[in-house]
């Protein structure tokens, strides 16, 4: 069975940085397509960014909201996706979801989330 | 950007209904075309990819269609699990994005 499991999330203030991470189970992570889609409190989902396999380059795509704040990067041998978050916003508070990607933005599996929130 | 449009935004029904939502893409996008149903607290899971496939292990009263830019997706025989917020999304071209949500509510 498919797992991801987000942690991380937290409070931060403006201008402030934050890790999330995301631990994948049941699948061969290292040949997965990795990303980032949030939920901002009582909106709808926005794709924030994602990163191809080794074999596929390992390259990132972001968002243009959060492009040079937000670095995706992975560690094959731990099986986690990370998501750094620097220059925060308060527009950036959302439910960040991991999520794994098939044949060019389909999105198939996804964990629960982990909350950030940007407050003074 | 392409720009998504689900219809309507909320819906009551009763178990043993069905219902359809809609979803239009501000320009085509052939059958680049993904339903989401997302619960509280869960996992969004991913129920159908390119209009009409629907992904294993999905009840076959979920059944989805349609091209260019207007799409829908049908739930047949509600069930009481089936009550749930829905999304489309378009996969045609980067950066890929949602409908603002189908809140389907028990009536």
């Amino acid at each position: 069975e498919v797992q991801l499991v987000e942690s991380g999330g937290g409070l931060v203030k403006p201008g402030g940085s934050l890790r999330v991470s995301c631990i994948g189970s049941g699948f061969t992570f290292s040949d997965a397509w990795m990303g980032w889609i949030r939920q901002a409190p009582g909106k709808g989902l926005e794709w924030v960014g994602r990163i191809k396999s080794r074999a596929h380059g390992g390259t990132t795509e972001y968002a243009a909201p959060v492009k040079g704040r937000f670095t995706i990067s992975r560690d094959d041998s731990k099986d986690t996706l990370f998501l750094q978050m620097d220059s925060l916003k308060t527009e950036d508070t959302a439910l960040y979801f991991c999520i794994t990607e098939f044949y060019g933005y389909n999105f198939n599996y996804w964990g629960q989330g982990t909350r950030v929130t940007v407050s003074s | 950007d392409i720009q998504m449009t689900q219809s309507p935004s909320s819906l009551f029904a009763s178990v043993g209904d069905r219902v359809i939502i809609t979803c239009r893409a501000s320009q085509t996008i052939s059958n680049y075309l993904n339903w989401y149903q997302h619960k509280p607290g869960k996992a969004p899971k991913f129920l159908i990819h390119t209009a009409s496939s629907v992904q294993s292990g999905v009840p076959s009263r979920f059944s989805g269609g349609g091209s260019g830019t207007d799409f829908i997706l049908t739930i047949s025989n509600l069930q009481p699990e089936d009550f749930a917020t829905y999304y489309c999304q378009q996969s045609y071209s980067a950066p890929p994005t949602f409908g603002q949500g189908t809140k389907l509510e028990i009536k």
